[in-house]
């Protein structure tokens, strides 16, 4: 019955590793987001895409590619991890008319 | 200025007391107005959201807005352990993008 989910929910990689984190949201919604929440606790958007499109793009480095096969799966692939990449990655969806948004439980990334 | 800006605490309220969560945004065009608990090292969950200039209650949570002013409250009555956690105040503009502000850490005392 879980709305949105995450894979893995941990994930402990060494300094130029490539990781994929998968989400998926059976709520039938159709815009999915990346957030990362970093070790201050703040919560930043990194892209969104609405109905497999992107349409939020945030200024992320060119290591982070999202890709969304269908709608209800939105997948982040990181390149060449770095050490400042270790945060919590949430997935979360949401549906008009209010937008309010569901979060996934979360993929602590540890890069090291 | 930050986008959307919150006092990140800690408050610190008594069990039973009403805590007040205050959140102040930039944007005039912003449409709509949320408020998420995370509790620590949990996802955020939304409590509730609002659009209209006013109250809106939800059992133990009121939110409120005033557009005018660029405000938006959440007031948590007969306050409980329980509702110990970050509360983050998060803004829609007309677009598809949600700013989160940086939370306020809230403590209940028993």
């Amino acid at each position: 019955d879980t709305a949105v989910s995450q894979t893995p929910k941990y994930l402990v990689t060494q300094m130029g590793n490539d990781k994929s984190i998968k989400c998926e949201q059976n709520l039938g919604h159709d815009t999915m987001y990346w957030y990362k929440q970093d070790s201050k606790k703040f919560l930043k958007i990194m892209f969104s895409y609405n109905n497999k499109e992107l349409i939020i793009n945030e200024t992320v480095p060119n290591r982070f590619s999202p890709k969304s096969p269908d709608k209800a799966h939105l997948n982040l692939h990181i390149n060449s991890l770095e050490l400042g990449d270790s945060a919590v990655y949430f997935c979360a969806s949401s549906q008009p008319p209010h937008n309010e948004q569901f979060f996934g439980p979360g993929t602590r990334l540890t890069v090291l | 200025q930050k986008e959307v800006e919150q006092n990140s605490g800690p408050l610190s309220v008594p069990e039973g007391a009403i805590a007040s969560l205050n959140c102040t945004y930039s944007d005039r065009g912003s449409q709509s107005f949320f408020w998420y608990r995370q509790y620590s090292g949990k996802s955020p969950e939304l409590i509730m959201f609002i659009y209209s200039n006013g109250d809106k209650e939800d059992g133990r949570f009121t939110a409120q807005l005033n557009k005018a002013s660029q405000y938006v409250s959440l007031l948590i009555r007969d306050s409980q352990p329980s509702d110990s956690a970050t509360y983050l105040c998060a803004v829609r503009s007309g677009g598809f993008k949600t700013i989160f502000g940086a939370g306020t850490r809230l403590f209940v005392k028993a």
